[in-house]
């Protein structure tokens, strides 16, 4: 079942400008992670945000996590050509320990602009 | 130079036939894990294993098999029954209970012609 819903499906923006990615999920979680997916190609994890925890950095990427609204944001600063991407959020459902099955969303497709 | 694979890139199959697609890892992860993705969609879990000769079923099980004879392999076999199996196939593998990352092997795109 796809758990996380991404908000925008879609977003252009210019190189150097700030992206924000959005993310909801429905149901109780251990944690919320981020990953990456150039085109045709397999994903790759960019950071991870416990459900005690708020916000996180990680270089250019902030995430911030909101249980009460069931909500995460990604936001990549100072963007770059090279960011361009599918992002994907992805959830472990609290009680899950052990198994840690991933739960996807439906992903943001980021185009940055030269 | 540790990782995963996944072979073959591409691969075709005719309608009724079952095919076996690759995926060994050299991180010496214990849970390995196989996803569908559709265009424009998200992953959804076919099926994951945490040990070697255990694996349990996920979200898409239907239509697919697979087996873990060794840590390092967790091959996928599309069979005859799944019914729309023209898709992209990810394998993943974690390191343990407790470490959540997983690491994606590069995909299989497969095209039932």
């Amino acid at each position: 079942s796809q758990q996380g819903e991404e908000d925008p499906q879609a977003l252009s923006i210019q190189e150097g400008e700030n992206a924000t990615m959005n993310c909801s999920y429905k149901t109780s979680i251990n944690n919320l992670q981020w990953y990456r997916q150039n085109s045709g190609r397999g994903l790759v994890h960019l950071i991870l945000i416990r459900s005690n925890e708020r916000e996180k950095h990680s270089g250019r990427l902030r995430v911030t996590l909101d249980t009460s609204k069931k909500s995460s944001s990604l936001l990549i600063t100072a963007s770059r050509a090279a960011d361009t991407a599918s992002y994907f959020c992805a959830t472990v459902a609290r009680g899950d320990f052990g198994n840690e099955k991933l739960t996807f969303g439906t992903g943001t497709r980021l185009t940055i602009i030269p | 130079d540790g990782g995963i694979t996944q072979s073959p890139k591409y691969l075709f199959r005719k309608e009724g036939q079952n095919v076996t697609l690759s995926c060994e890892q050299n991180l010496n992860h214990d849970a390995m894990y196989w996803y569908r993705q559709d265009p424009g969609q998200g992953l959804r879990l076919i099926y994951y294993s945490q040990i070697v000769n255990d694996f349990q079923k996920g979200d898409i099980a239907e239509g697919y098999s697979v087996s873990r004879e060794k840590k390092e392999s967790f091959p996928l076999t599309v069979t005859s029954a799944q019914k729309n199996p023209t898709a992209f196939y990810l394998c993943a593998s974690r390191r343990a209970s407790g470490y959540n990352e997983q690491f994606f092997g590069p995909g299989t795109r497969l095209t039932v012609l």
